[in-house]
C-alpha cells in the first residue's frame, strides 16, 4: 500500500471550509484514495473515496490532483461535530486484499 | 449506524483469561476485518476473512484467533490475556474484497484486562 502523509493537526473556524491535505506520491494507478474519520474512540466513519476523478457526496468533496500524488478533503461548512481525527488511506487490492492501513491521521479541531 | 454490530460493547477480564468478541457484518457483506486500537499503537489491522476463508493477516498475535461462520458472522478469540491487550477492537465489513467497495466499521468492543 502506498504511504500517505498528512499534517498532524489543523484548526478550522466553525462555518468555514476545512481543507485537509494528503500526500500520496507513491500511489499506484489502481489504488483508491479513501478518507475516514474517527470521533473520540467511536468506530471509524467512512467519508468518501476516489480513484482519479474528483468526488462529492453529502459529507464532503475529494479533490485528487491530475498526477494523483496528492489529494484534498474538503468539508464545506465545518461544524463543531466535525472535530475528529481524519485518515487518508491509499487502498490497494492484489495481495493486500483491500484492507485499510491507517496512519496517524490529522487531528482537526473546529472552534467556535 | 453503519450496520455492523459488535458485542459486547465493554468487557473487563483478568490476566490469563480468554474472551470472545463477536461481529455481525452488514447484511450481504461477505468480507470481515478485525482491527485493534490501543493508545500507543493507533488502528492496527489484525485479520480479514472473506466468505468463511482467511484472506489477509496483519499483526495478529498467536494468542489471538478468528473465524467467520457460514452465516457470515465472525468471532475474535483472545486468550492468555495480558495487560497490554487492553484496547478497542473494531470489526468492519464490506461487500467483497474489491477496493472500490466501502468498508464500514462497527462501534467497537472495549476490552480492559486487569
Amino acid at each position: 500500500d502506498a504511504k500517505t502523509t498528512q499534517p498532524t493537526s489543523m484548526d478550522c473556524a466553525e462555518g468555514r471550509a476545512a481543507n485537509l491535505p494528503c500526500n500520496h506520491s507513491t500511489i499506484s494507478g489502481n489504488e483508491y484514495v479513501y478518507w475516514y474519520r474517527q470521533i473520540h474512540s467511536q468506530g471509524p466513519q467512512y467519508i468518501i473515496h476516489g480513484l482519479k476523478n474528483n468526488e462529492t457526496n453529502e459529507m464532503a468533496s475529494l479533490i485528487i490532483t491530475e498526477d494523483r500524488k496528492s489529494s484534498t478533503l474538503i468539508l464545506p461548512h465545518a461544524t463543531l461535530r466535525d472535530t475528529a481525527v481524519y485518515y487518508c488511506i491509499a487502498r490497494a487490492g492484489g495481495t493486500s486484499y483491500g484492507k485499510l492501513t491507517f496512519g496517524q491521521g490529522t487531528i482537526l479541531t473546529v472552534h467556535p | 449506524d453503519s450496520g455492523v454490530t459488535q458485542t459486547p460493547k465493554h468487557l473487563i477480564t483478568a490476566t490469563g483469561q480468554r474472551v470472545t468478541l463477536r461481529c455481525s457484518p452488514r447484511s450481504g457483506d461477505l468480507s470481515v476485518y478485525w482491527y485493534q486500537q490501543s493508545l500507543d499503537q493507533g488502528l492496527q489491522f489484525l485479520i480479514q476473512y472473506y466468505n468463511g476463508e482467511e484472506r489477509a493477516k496483519g499483526n495478529i498475535l498467536e494468542r489471538f484467533s478468528a473465524q467467520q461462520f457460514p452465516d457470515l458472522h465472525s468471532e475474535l478469540n483472545l486468550s492468555s490475556l495480558e495487560l497490554g491487550d487492553s484496547a478497542l477492537y473494531f470489526c468492519a465489513s464490506s461487500a467483497d474484497t474489491g477496493i472500490g467497495n466501502t468498508i464500514y466499521f462497527g462501534e467497537g468492543s472495549w476490552l480492559t484486562v486487569v
